[in-house]
């Protein structure tokens, strides 16, 4: 089985600060990783993923995030973010290959401050 | 992208009515759907996961009594909570795989507020 760890249940940065929002994995098999994004009463949309390849991970709205194998790790970042940035963040993860079930992490807030 | 919309987005009932959620995968076909229930401030629990054509199959501790799930089409699904109470108040949201090869990413619904009274 896998889980996810959030870190940090509220992360609060100024407006054009950069930010990383911590997560990290345990898993005793390969697997794929996922960053989403829920704006308040709405579902989640998927901001970047991770299957293989390249290790640094592009995603929308200017997000990346590194896997790094060797601290099961998946931090996202941002460089300078924005108000419209405020939302809660998943982190979630799930064994490779074929259908596998998605575990997520118990999410951070990140709250932009103007 | 992959859209998935729910209806309806927010629902109130009387304790004891039950209440049916649809989830729909508008742009592609989704042979595999998922259910999860939020409670304020938490992360999601993954109630079930509804295979088009077959049963679904329950996590541990979810009754499939009260929470009736049908995957009728490659397009929609159906949760049905029965018999509802105060406590099943929640966000209800569902996911459906898309499949392309070589990917594996649930695209979610915008879930639905149910509120028991």
């Amino acid at each position: 089985a896998q889980s996810v760890t959030q870190l940090d249940s509220q992360v609060p940065v100024f407006e054009e600060a950069p930010v990383e929002l911590r997560c990290n994995y345990s898993s005793s098999v390969s697997v794929y990783l996922f960053w989403y994004v829920q704006y308040p009463n709405q579902g989640l949309q998927l901001l970047l993923k991770y299957l293989s390849g390249s290790t640094l991970v592009k995603g929308i709205n200017g997000f990346e995030a590194e896997f790094n194998k060797s601290q099961t790790s998946f931090h996202l970042r941002k460089p300078s973010v924005h108000i419209s940035d405020t939302a809660e963040y998943f982190c979630a993860v799930s064994a490779s290959g074929g259908y596998q079930k998605v575990t997520f992490g118990t999410g951070t807030k990140l709250q932009v401050i103007p | 992208g992959a859209v998935v919309s729910q209806h309806p987005s927010w629902v109130i009932c009387k304790s004891g009515t039950s209440v049916k959620i649809e989830c729909r995968s508008l742009d592609f076909q989704a042979t595999t759907m998922f259910w999860y229930r939020q409670f304020p401030k938490q992360s999601l629990m993954l109630m079930a996961t509804s295979n088009e054509g077959s049963k679904a199959t329950y996590e541990q501790g979810v009754e499939k009594d009260k929470f009736l799930i049908n995957h009728a089409s490659l397009t929609l699904s159906t949760l049905t909570v029965t018999s509802a109470h105060p406590e099943d108040s929640s966000f209800y949201i569902c996911s459906a795989r898309d499949l392309p090869a070589g990917t594996d990413t649930q695209y979610f619904g915008p879930g639905t507020r149910l509120t028991v009274l």
